[in-house]
């Protein structure tokens, strides 16, 4: 498994931007890189993932470096409601198998 | 969509104690996770199914747990006898195994064995 570093938390501002950063210098070429949140006392929701484009949901952007050996996550206009921990999870695509090695994650705290 | 449904929600039991907790998929996924969540070792895949067969069971931790799909609408997760280390919360996920198939979680069980 790949292995990752992300920030152990991080505070934002509410209705700003956030940019979720994640290191994932082991990645293998064919591994894609999943985001999952952790809303307090949920269980994990599925953000968005992507292989080598940036890619672009509902919930949120996730820009990938050109050598992939990093990625962000972004959130647009962050609510009170997207504090949670966030998850970058570097999986071998399986669809929909995938081993999902979940981290220590990044704290997410958004100051209203 | 009712989403993925687990039972129960609480369950405290005494070390030595067999606990069965429950999970029922989303309709029409046909993979299922079982994962264990705990403060020392974070969130940790225990084992999944692919249409009912089980297909990694690698996280299990030890004979003590078990782990059945008898059709595509409901799972067991069973520890026997029940330890206090095994208290965590356990969470259920389903996905439709496609290359966009994120995975859904349900809300977790609480095991707490005293």
């Amino acid at each position: 498994d790949a292995k990752t570093t992300q920030p152990n938390s991080m505070e934002s501002n509410e209705e700003e931007p956030v940019h979720l950063p994640c290191n994932h210098s082991t990645i293998s070429g064919t591994d894609y890189i999943h985001w999952y949140r952790q809303l307090p006392s949920q269980g994990p929701e599925y953000v968005i993932h992507g292989l080598t484009s940036n890619v672009n949901n509902r919930m949120a952007s996730l820009a990938i470096a050109e050598d992939r050996k990093s990625s962000t996550l972004i959130l647009h206009r962050a609510t009170l409601r997207d504090a949670a921990v966030y998850y970058c999870i570097p999986a071998l695509s399986n669809f929909g198998n995938e081993k999902l090695t979940f981290g220590t994650g990044t704290r997410l705290t958004i100051i209203p | 969509d009712a989403g993925v449904i687990q039972s129960p929600r609480h369950e405290v039991t005494e070390m030595g104690q067999e606990v069965t907790l429950r999970c029922k998929p989303i309709s029409g996924h046909n993979s299922l996770f079982w994962y264990r969540q705990t403060m020392m070792r974070g969130l940790e895949l225990l084992i999944y199914f692919n249409n009912n067969v089980p297909i990694d069971d690698s996280g299990m931790p030890e004979d003590r747990f078990s782990a059945k799909m008898p059709n595509a609408s409901f799972s067991t997760l069973k520890i026997q006898p029940s330890e206090p280390r095994d208290s965590a919360v356990y969470f259920c996920a389903s996905s439709l195994a496609r290359p966009e198939g994120e995975q859904y979680f349900g809300p977790g069980t609480r095991l707490t064995v005293t």
